[in-house]
């Protein structure tokens, strides 16, 4: 069964620390893997996208990293801002349209 | 750049009545998606188009759903009627280019069925 499991579900850090979420997979076939940030009561948006080949991707202070032979996936987040409290999504794509979505991580930073 | 716009944001109505929630897609993005999304399943993919034709309706819950996508800058998402357990957040996104690209999401239609 194609899942996508992220952890932790929930994470609480001090402004300025640095964080680790965890996305593993079983979406086969597997054609790229994004993560997206999603504000309370926004849509969510577009962190990075990473295809089979690649296994890093930078956006600023988030990292992604990606193991394809494991089937996992983790977003580093440097130097967390007040403003990164949010949700992180982890989506693989399976091909086509069949994009299978994590439950998210919610991350709160605390001042 | 305008993004992808939804409306209304909220959305409160009585069991049993029509709601018809609609998108209009960033400009030159040749797909369209809607999503619905819960507490409880997280985000799931309803239906989505390309060029404005249906591809694959296979996530629409019921036959109470239906989606349009008469032009380009326009789609609408409606249920009828509406039940209490289709209450959840539904979002549009648009992109190009359907594997390669990131899509664009809207701010959600928050929807209340009482």
């Amino acid at each position: 069964k194609n899942q996508v499991e992220q952890s932790p579900q929930s994470l609480i850090i001090l402004e300025g620390k640095n964080c680790t979420l965890q996305c593993n997979y079983t979406v086969s076939p597997f054609s790229n893997l994004r993560w997206y940030k999603q504000d309370t009561g926004r849509g969510p948006v577009s962190l990075t996208i990473m295809t089979f080949s690649e296994n890093t991707k930078s956006n600023g202070r988030y990292t992604a990293t990606l193991d394809a032979d494991t089937k996992q996936s983790s977003l580093h987040i440097t130097a967390s801002q007040l403003s990164d409290s949010a949700s992180y999504i982890c989506v693989v794509n399976g091909g086509t349209y069949k994009y299978i979505f994590g439950t998210g991580t919610r991350l709160k930073v605390l001042a | 750049d305008a993004g992808v716009i939804q409306s209304p944001r909220h959305e409160v109505t009585e069991m049993g009545q029509e709601v018809t929630l609609r998108c209009k897609p960033i400009s030159g993005h040749d797909y369209l998606f809607w999503y619905r999304q819960t507490m409880m399943r997280g985000l799931e993919l309803l239906i989505y188009f390309n060029n404005n034709v249906p591809i694959d309706d296979s996530g629409m819950p019921e036959d109470r759903f239906s989606a349009k996508m008469p032009n380009a800058s326009f789609s609408t998402l409606k249920i009828q009627p509406s039940e209490p357990r289709d209450s959840a957040v539904y979002f549009c996104a648009s992109s190009l280019r359907l594997l390669k690209k990131a899509q664009h999401f809207g701010d959600g239609t928050r929807l209340s069925i009482l």
